[in-house]
């Protein structure tokens, strides 16, 4: 049972290039998350998914898209990176049972800009 | 603005001393609160969930506790050990768009020898 898992855990991209993040996870949730983490903040919520085929916005989806063909899957796509997308992604799922949930986090993508 | 505001922003204490961390939130309407705990390089990692009705919840040498009145939460950690080192991040769910968590900045602990 490997849970959440991303890919790829370190990567270095030039300005305007473009990329793609993979998140997987087999516990058949739902629920699928992307986040960002920068020093001294809190995890920002970039999209989201509440089901196969469906995605949303979140508190910062600027610069990013995503896809969830697949319900194990959620996708996160840089297009054009800029050096203010340095970042450490984190992919997270979730079941969802009323006010009782749980969250499962990947163990995180570091992703640097130059 | 929902904001989850935590203190310290860091802390290093001697292993075996007991510690505490602070955790004040404006999330409103408030659904629940959990406290993760964050290896360096690692995903986050659940410690304990509270909901409007407690007051204080323990695992193992981690207690957490509740007031919803003032909106404060504290973690508290008993007998620290080096394996405690880690970032500690309080998540609020709630808000007018019902089930997004807000996080806070973390607490950064380092447990020495």
């Amino acid at each position: 049972n490997a849970g959440v898992t991303q890919t790829p855990k370190f990567r270095v991209l030039k300005t305007g290039q473009s990329m793609t993040l993979l998140c997987a996870q087999d516990m058949n949730h739902e629920y699928m998350y992307w986040y960002r983490q920068d020093p001294g903040m809190g995890l920002r919520l970039i999209h989201y998914s509440v089901g196969e085929g469906t995605t949303a916005k979140g508190e910062v989806p600027d610069g990013y898209n995503v896809s969830r063909l697949k319900k194990q899957n959620f996708l996160l796509g840089l297009e054009s990176a800029a050096p203010s997308q340095t970042s450490v992604y984190f992919c997270a799922s979730s079941f969802w049972q009323g006010r009782n949930y749980g969250y499962t986090f990947g163990s995180g993508t570091r992703l640097t800009v130059v | 603005k929902n904001q989850v505001e935590q203190s310290p922003q860091s802390l290093i204490i001697l292993e075996g001393k007991n510690c505490t961390l602070q955790c004040n939130y404006t999330v409103s309407p408030f659904s629940n609160l959990r406290w993760y705990k964050q290896d360096t390089g690692r995903g986050p990692v659940s410690l304990t969930i509270m909901t409007f009705s407690e007051n204080t919840k323990s695992n193992g040498r981690y207690t957490a506790t509740l007031d919803a009145d003032t909106k404060q939460s504290s973690l508290h950690i008993t007998a620290s050990q080096l394996s405690d080192s880690a970032s500690y991040i309080c998540v609020v769910r709630g808000g007018n768009a019902g089930n997004m968590l807000t996080f806070g900045g973390g607490t950064r602990l380092m447990v020495k020898p």
